[in-house]
C-alpha cells in the first residue's frame, strides 16, 4: 500500500498556541483522511480531502491537500486542552483499506 | 450516526489460551470490516480484512492460523487470538466503512488484550 510520512511525532504546546502536523508521500494520493485518537480511545474520522489544493475548515481546524496531492497538513489555531490526542493521516490503499501514518501526538498545557 | 461496538473492551488471559473479540455494526450492515492492532505509542497496523461470507484477507506477516477471523453475518465479525502469548498483548480495533465501498471508517472502541 501507499506509505505516508507524518511529522512531527510529538508536539507539546501551551494552550492558545497553534499546532500543525504534516503528512508527505512520494507518490500521488487519490485522497487523504485525518483521524483523531484521544488517549485511551479509538480513532475518530475528522475529514477526507480529495481534490488538488483542497482546503477545508472545521472551526479551529484547517486541512489542506497539496497541489500535487503528495502532501497534506492539519493546522489547529489557538489550541485548547480538548485538542489533546494523536492525529493520524491515512490514505486509501484499495477497496476501503487504509494505511495510517505514524501519527502526531499533541499535548496541550493549560 | 453509525456506531461500531466491540466486546470485550478489555481482557486479561493466561498464555496459551484463546481469546475471542467481537465487532458489531449497530445500525448498518457491513460486508467488510477491518481489524487493526495498535501497540503503545504506535500507529494502527492493518491486520486483516474481514469479508462477510468468505475468507478473510490477511496482511503480510499476520498469521492467519493464529488470528482467526469469522464474518458470519452482515453485522458481526469476530477475531480469535489463538494460543495467545505475551507479545500478542495489544490494542485491537475493528472498523467498518462509513459507506459501502468507501474508504473512510467508523472505528470500534477497541479491545485491550493483556496476555500474562
Amino acid at each position: 500500500g501507499q506509505q505516508v510520512m507524518q511529522i512531527p511525532q510529538y508536539q507539546h504546546v501551551q494552550e492558545g498556541e497553534d499546532f500543525t502536523t504534516y503528512c508527505n508521500s512520494s507518490t500521488t494520493l487519490s485522497n487523504i483522511q485525518w483521524y483523531k485518537q484521544r488517549p485511551g480511545g479509538h480513532p475518530v474520522f475528522l475529514i477526507q480531502l480529495v481534490k488538488s489544493g483542497e482546503v477545508k475548515k472545521q472551526k479551529r481546524l484547517t486541512f489542506q491537500f497539496g497541489e500535487a496531492k503528495k502532501n497534506s497538513s492539519l493546522h489547529i489555531t489557538a489550541t485548547q486542552t480538548t485538542d489533546v490526542g494523536t492525529y493520524f493521516c491515512a490514505v486509501g490503499s484499495g477497496y476501503s483499506t487504509l494505511t495510517f501514518g505514524k501519527g502526531t501526538m499533541l499535548l496541550v498545557s493549560p | 450516526g453509525a456506531v461500531v461496538s466491540q466486546h470485550p473492551s478489555w481482557v486479561i488471559c493466561k498464555s496459551g489460551t484463546s481469546v475471542k473479540i467481537e465487532c458489531r455494526s449497530l445500525d448498518f450492515q457491513a460486508t467488510t470490516m477491518f481489524w487493526y492492532r495498535q501497540f503503545p505509542k504506535q500507529s494502527l497496523m492493518l491486520m486483516a480484512t474481514s469479508n462477510e461470507g468468505s475468507k478473510a484477507t490477511y496482511e503480510q506477516g499476520v498469521e492467519k492460523d493464529k488470528f482467526l477471523i469469522n464474518h458470519a453475518s452482515l453485522t458481526l465479525s469476530t477475531l480469535t487470538v489463538t494460543s495467545a502469548h505475551p507479545e500478542d498483548s495489544s490494542f485491537y480495533i475493528c472498523s467498518a466503512p462509513r459507506l459501502a465501498g468507501g474508504e473512510t471508517q467508523y472505528f470500534g472502541p477497541g479491545t485491550r488484550l493483556l496476555v500474562l
